[in-house]
């Protein structure tokens, strides 16, 4: 059965540094794809970034980075330059078969002015 | 355009009773999704409703049911409330299978006393 483990319960970060939340995954699929989502306390799910197994390059979307390492079987989030409003749930998930994602426990990031 | 809409945002319910909780998902999206999320951990997946028909069910006992009507939007039920049932329960709106391009609502918080 697939997993997903994140090992941070929570991280904190000064405002406009970096950081990365660390993910780590184990499937036995050869075609996957791995996500992270953010969840502000309103309880919404919000999708920040989409990693497929096959893609060559690590995936990034404006602040928001994959750090995708096949091998080591990890896909960790690097948010650079963080913001007030980045502080939130952080959540890492994979996709098995066509209909679901499994979950990680999540992360919560606090940004500090 | 709207997003995903879930309703009621927030409900009490005695344990034994019964409740359903409504999800409209993105105009042109047919398939949707039901995750539970207790309170300190990750989404679970409940089901998946697709073009009318369950195409994924988790591991959840059968007093969780749901359906999808013909304009898409679904419904969750569950009969017989235990207090463990107390979580936010969260719908997830996609064009076809759950990947890149699902969307989630704000979610249900489902208080069982």
């Amino acid at each position: 059965a697939q997993k997903i483990t994140q090992t941070q319960p929570g991280m904190f970060v000064q405002e406009k540094e970096a950081v990365t939340l660390d993910c780590t995954y184990d499937t036995s699929d050869q075609s996957y794809g791995l996500f992270w989502y953010k969840q502000p306390s309103s309880g919404e799910m919000i999708f920040l970034i989409y990693q497929g197994s096959y893609d060559e390059q690590n995936a990034t979307e404006g602040r928001y980075s994959l750090n995708f390492q096949k091998a080591r079987k990890s896909a960790n989030l690097v948010i650079s330059a963080s913001q007030l409003g980045d502080s939130a749930m952080y959540f890492c998930a994979m996709r098995e078969g066509y209909n679901k994602l499994i979950f990680g426990a999540g992360t919560r990031l606090a940004v500090h002015p | 355009d709207a997003g995903v809409t879930q309703s009621p945002t927030h409900l009490i319910k005695t344990r034994g009773q019964q409740v359903t909780l409504r999800c409209s998902p993105i105009s042109g999206h047919k398939s949707v999704s039901w995750y539970q999320q207790v309170l300190g951990q990750g989404p679970q997946f409940i089901f998946q409703y697709y073009e009318k028909e369950e195409r994924g069910r988790g591991n959840f006992p059968d007093r969780f049911s749901a359906r999808q009507f013909p304009n898409y939007s679904s419904e969750l039920n569950v009969n017989a409330l235990l207090l463990g049932d107390s979580a936010l329960y969260l719908c997830a709106s996609s064009l076809d299978r759950v990947g890149a391009e699902a969307f989630f609502g704000q979610g249900t918080r489902l208080t069982v006393v």
